[in-house]
């Protein structure tokens, strides 16, 4: 059962526009969530979180919108920049208990020049 | 100041044998946590270890076990290694145990099972 999911496996952007990258989750009890970028022979980096009881969290170019009715959160990179390129991944954790992350998929993004 | 360092980077195996991977937390961080990376998929939770306590574990078969040592390094053990078991095995530190508490990942042991 997959409880994070996102479904576009890529998406490709043209520089200084705006990227989208969508999640939706299926367990309610999920109230804290992050995104983390991966580099090809790298780790997961961490990008930016925000807990349910937020709507928005702003970090510089990076937006996360947290629809808790829909359960659906989403991260917006504007201006999308070449260095952007990368596999997004979100989580979605519990405030309480164990650092257990739970991840989607991830989600291919491309800057175009 | 270095980052969360794993070894080895890549590692073959025969189906049946065990393995050890290691894992070298960020210097302060007391958290250690391990990841499975199946290709194509997201990290699944595998243990969280603190203070050489386990924290909390994942749905994976008694064949994983972990232990944390007192300098806060930590090893992750598979026994009776399946071809299925062939993934990237992340080592992540934070800060302490809760989730407002970024995980930091290292790159990664690729292990392959044949």
């Amino acid at each position: 059962d997959q409880q994070v999911k996102q479904n576009s496996p890529s998406l490709s952007v043209q520089e200084g526009r705006i990227s989208i990258l969508n999640c939706d989750y299926t367990n309610s009890m999920f109230d804290y969530f992050l995104w983390y970028k991966k580099y090809p022979a790298e780790g997961p980096t961490f990008l930016i979180s925000i807990s349910s009881i937020k709507d928005k969290n702003e970090d510089g170019r990076f937006t996360v919108f947290l629809n808790k009715s829909a359960k659906h959160l989403s991260l917006h990179i504007v201006p999308s920049q070449p260095g952007d390129s990368a596999v997004y991944f979100c989580a979605a954790s519990l405030i309480q208990g164990a650092q257990k992350l739970v991840f989607g998929q991830g989600t291919r993004l491309t800057i175009n020049p | 100041d270095a980052g969360v360092t794993q070894s080895p980077t890549h590692l073959i195996k025969t189906r049946g044998q065990q393995v050890t991977l290691r894992c070298s937390p960020i210097s302060g961080h007391k958290s250690v946590s391990w990841y499975q990376q199946v290709l194509g998929q997201g990290p699944q939770f595998i243990f969280q270890y603190y203070e050489k306590e386990e924290r909390g574990r994942g749905n994976f078969p008694d064949r994983f076990s972990a232990r944390q040592f007192p300098n806060y390094s930590s090893e992750l053990n598979v026994n009776a290694l399946l071809l299925g078991d062939s993934a990237l095995y992340l080592c992540a530190s934070s800060l302490s145990t809760g989730v407002r508490s970024p995980l930091h990942f290292g790159n990664g042991t690729r292990l392959t099972v044949t």
